[in-house]
């Protein structure tokens, strides 16, 4: 059946790094877009940015612009979210999500997401 | 940026009743507008897209409404597995691909 798969559960140290996997199956891996959404505890849903799992092309919301980097191996159908010079504040489950279109479409499918924690 | 605001934060509803959730785009999105709900401990779920077609699998109690800037989501009776959070989302940012997602209401138990 259609799935993304993402890795398990981090803590990291402020200033580190993270690089969170999701492994798409069931599908054809080029057929979607890759969005990457985080939901800090008790928070809503706030969007990361994008990528084109064909050609590698990104987008990426303002707020993460220098600290995020979203790459993909088409040999293993995963895309890869790195959210680098961890604070506090990253503290959040993120998940990868797909949707058919690059503007203009809705989630169909969801990761079941990454809890990140951020301590000294 | 287009902002995304959802009410009431809480609604609380008796089983069996019917509830009304409201979203309310800063501009225009046309239909361009998806309704998720979220259950504790899991991935968002997707309900409507395009303002009002339901996606596979979803019960006909679920329905959308709206266009522009004035959205509803209508839960007609409401049943034990439907309290959750449900958030609204725009897809339509050309020429950039953001989706912004309102803040959520949750559907609690009268």
């Amino acid at each position: 059946q259609v799935q993304l798969v993402q890795s398990g559960a981090e803590v990291k140290k402020p200033g580190a790094s993270v690089k969170v996997s999701c492994k798409a199956s069931g599908y054809t891996f080029t057929s979607y877009y890759m969005h990457w959404v985080r939901q800090a505890p008790g928070q809503g849903l706030e969007w990361m940015g994008i990528i084109n799992p064909s050609g590698g092309s990104t987008s990426y919301a303002q707020k993460f612009q220098g600290r995020v980097t979203m790459t993909r191996d088409t040999s293993t159908s995963t895309v890869y979210m790195e959210l680098s010079s961890l604070r506090s504040e990253d503290t959040a489950v993120y998940y990868c999500a797909a949707s058919s279109g690059w503007y203009d479409d809705a989630f169909d499918i969801w990761g079941q997401g990454t809890m990140v924690t951020v301590s000294s | 940026e287009i902002v995304m605001t959802q009410s009431p934060a809480t609604l609380s509803v008796s089983p069996g009743e019917r509830a009304t959730l409201s979203c309310r785009a800063s501009q225009s999105v046309s239909s361009n507008l998806a309704w998720y709900q979220q259950k504790p401990g899991q991935a968002p779920r997707l309900l409507i897209y395009g303002a009002s077609t339901r996606a596979t699998g979803i019960p006909a109690r679920f329905s959308g409404s709206g266009s522009g800037t004035e959205f509803t989501l209508t839960i007609s009776s409401l049943q034990s597995e439907d309290f959750a959070v449900y958030y609204c989302q725009q897809y339509n940012n050309w020429p950039l691909p953001g989706r912004e997602f309102g803040g959520g209401t949750k559907v609690e138990i009268k």
